[in-house]
Order: C-alpha cells, then structure tokens, then sequence
C-alpha cells in the first residue's frame, strides 16, 4: 500500500462548480501536510499548507483529519486556470512524501 | 533568482552512457531531495541530505545511482550505464527548517535513447 494515496482522476468540472479532493496517508507519525500543484512539465508548486483547523487561502479550501488520517482539498468557483494535477503530500521526521496526484480539468 | 536551480535542463543521452546531474538548493536550506517523476505519476522520492548528510535513499535507487552532497551546498545525482527505464523528470527539492514545505528546482529531463 502506498503511503499517500489519492484518486488519479481526472476529474472533468464546468468552470463555476465546486470540486473536492480527498487523500489517505498510512503513517500516523506524518507530522504535516500539503497541497501542491503542478502543471504539465512544470515543477510541483506549493498551494497550501494543510492544518488541523482548516484553513483557506480564497476559493481554496484545505482540511486535516488526523482520526481518519486523511487530507482534503476543496476548491469554489473554479476557474479555466485551475485546472492541473494536484499533488497531496506529507511530512514525515522531514521525509517529504508525494501522491500521484489527482488530474483536474475545468471545462469551458 | 534564488530558487533552486537544476542543470541540465535537458539532457537526451545513449544507453550505457554516464550521466550527471546537479542541483543548487535555496542557500540557507538545509534539506536537499531528490525525486524522480515519470509521466501521470507523482514524484517518486529517491534520497535526501541533511546538511552534507545522506539520511535515506530509496530502494527505488539502484546500485547504477549515487548521490553527493559534499559541502552541504549542492549535490549532484549521477547515473551510471543508463538504461531506457531511466528516462524521467528528476526534480530536486530544497527546504528548511523541519516540517516545512519543499520548493523544487525545474528539473533535469532524461531521455535515454
């Protein structure tokens, strides 16, 4: 089983809509906890952090749920521009680990 | 530009062939990584330093791989006798202090023809 797991996709959304990401980590000792972005053959690009408590960074929505080990991403109002892979990763005693990322295309 | 910066940018080499990459991190990062990212997967960790240190490499990383930070400042990732399997994005990552997040260079693209 990999250590972070998420649904390749892709996911095909309207431009306007709401669209939700989930992720699945195995290790309870992960101690943080990220969404990155990448766009075809760019490098990954950091989103935004994920905390316990939630938190937003605009239409951006990001969720820890340390029970259940797993880590969310909402997005509002999508846009053309968001669409791309969105990579769920996790910090472990600072090993950085990557999933295979989750493909999201926003239709006109 | 202060980022990390990987050379070469491309790199298109014959099998059985050396090949060696480098990465210069973010100056006052102490943590350097290494991935490698085929395409429609996500970046697959290959090793990490602390310092000049190597803390962990992955199994992923045969014998034909090696990995070198000799100053705590840049590394470098050499291949040797590649193989067409090899081919990939290899991306190197920076970051400091613990449990923050890792900035990436653009990569080192190898084809192996």
């Amino acid at each position: 089983r990999k250590e972070v797991e998420q649904d390749p996709g892709p996911f095909n959304v309207p431009e306007g809509a709401t669209v939700a990401f989930n992720c699945t980590y195995s290790n309870s000792a992960s101690q943080s906890f990220f969404w990155y972005r990448q766009d075809c053959r760019k490098e990954p690009k950091l989103l935004m952090s994920v905390y316990s408590s939630g938190n937003e960074d605009g239409r951006f929505t990001a969720q820890l749920n340390r029970a259940s080990q797993y880590i969310s991403l909402l997005i509002r109002d999508s846009k053309l521009s968001d669409s791309a892979t969105y990579l769920c990763v996790v910090n472990r005693d600072d090993k950085i680990i990557f999933g295979k990322g989750t493909r999201l295309h926003i239709l006109p | 530009d202060t980022g990390v910066s990987q050379d070469p940018r491309h790199k298109i080499t014959k099998r059985g062939q050396n090949v060696t990459f480098r990465c210069d991190p973010i100056s006052e990062h102490n943590r350097l990584y290494w991935y490698r990212q085929t395409l429609g997967q996500g970046p697959e960790f290959l090793t990490y330093f602390q310092n000049e240190a190597q803390l962990e490499k992955s199994r992923l990383l045969s014998d034909r791989f090696s990995a070198e930070r000799p100053k705590g400042s840049f590394s470098t990732l050499e291949i040797q006798r590649t193989e067409q399997g090899d081919s990939a994005m290899y991306l190197c990552a920076s970051s400091f202090p613990p449990n923050t997040e890792a900035f990436f260079g653009q990569g080192t693209r190898l084809t192996v023809v």
